[in-house]
């Protein structure tokens, strides 16, 4: 059965601290695609990234970047220089290839404090 | 930008009641989908929706909940007989899994 795992229930950081959110995952499918949203206080779920299971490289994107580890069952996301408005609950994500259901993890409630 | 819009934001009911919560998802999507979040929890499956047809649901989505397209722009959730462990915040969302609503906040009292 497909499995979200985020270790991270909350972090606290000050202004212009890397962070890393950490995402571990379990499927049996060969395809499968892995998702990072953000949360803001407000409510709305934004998509962040996308990936999937035959791409393993690493991507950035201005201050965010993602850790892909297929040997590890890893998705990590990093904020560098993370910021006051980068304070919210970010999830991850599973969809396995014959499904069209995503699996979430609990969240990480990231605070950056001024 | 393209957007998945749900009314309304927020929507309070009396335990018993039916309820019907409104999606319109972006137009050349064909997947669509339902998604809960109790208070303080994580985001949760409900259903998806293609071709007119449920494809896939959860264990959650059981006969109090059906979906509709009643027409072609418009993607509803109906819960028959409202619980209180229905309070929680519906998330609409459209192909992929890309695109969520903003959400709406049902409480049941």
């Amino acid at each position: 059965a497909q499995k979200v795992t985020q270790a991270q229930t909350e972090i606290s950081v000050v202004e212009k601290e890397d962070v890393t959110l950490d995402c571990v995952y379990e499927t049996r499918d060969t395809t499968y695609y892995l998702f990072w949203y953000k949360q803001p206080p407000s409510g709305e779920l934004v998509f962040l990234i996308r990936r999937n299971s035959f791409d393993e490289q690493n991507e950035i994107s201005g201050r965010y970047s993602w850790n892909f580890q297929k040997s590890t069952s890893s998705f990590n996301f990093t904020i560098t220089a993370s910021q006051v408005v980068d304070s919210a609950v970010y999830f991850c994500a599973l969809r396995e290839g014959g499904s069209e259901k995503l699996v979430f993890g609990k969240g990480t409630k990231l605070t950056v404090n001024p | 930008e393209p957007e998945v819009t749900q009314t309304p934001s927020h929507q309070v009911t009396q335990m018993g009641q039916e309820v019907i919560l409104r999606c319109v998802p972006i137009s050349n999507h064909l997947y669509f989908y339902w998604y809960r979040q109790i208070l303080g929890q994580k985001v949760e499956f409900l259903v998806s929706f293609y071709n007119n047809e449920i494809s896939e649901k959860s264990e959650i989505f059981d006969d109090q909940f059906s979906v509709e397209r009643p027409d072609g722009s418009n993607f509803t959730l109906k819960i028959r007989s409202t619980k209180l462990e229905d309070s929680a915040m519906y998330f609409c969302a459209s192909k992929g899994g890309y695109t969520f609503g903003s959400g709406t906040r049902l409480t049941v009292v």
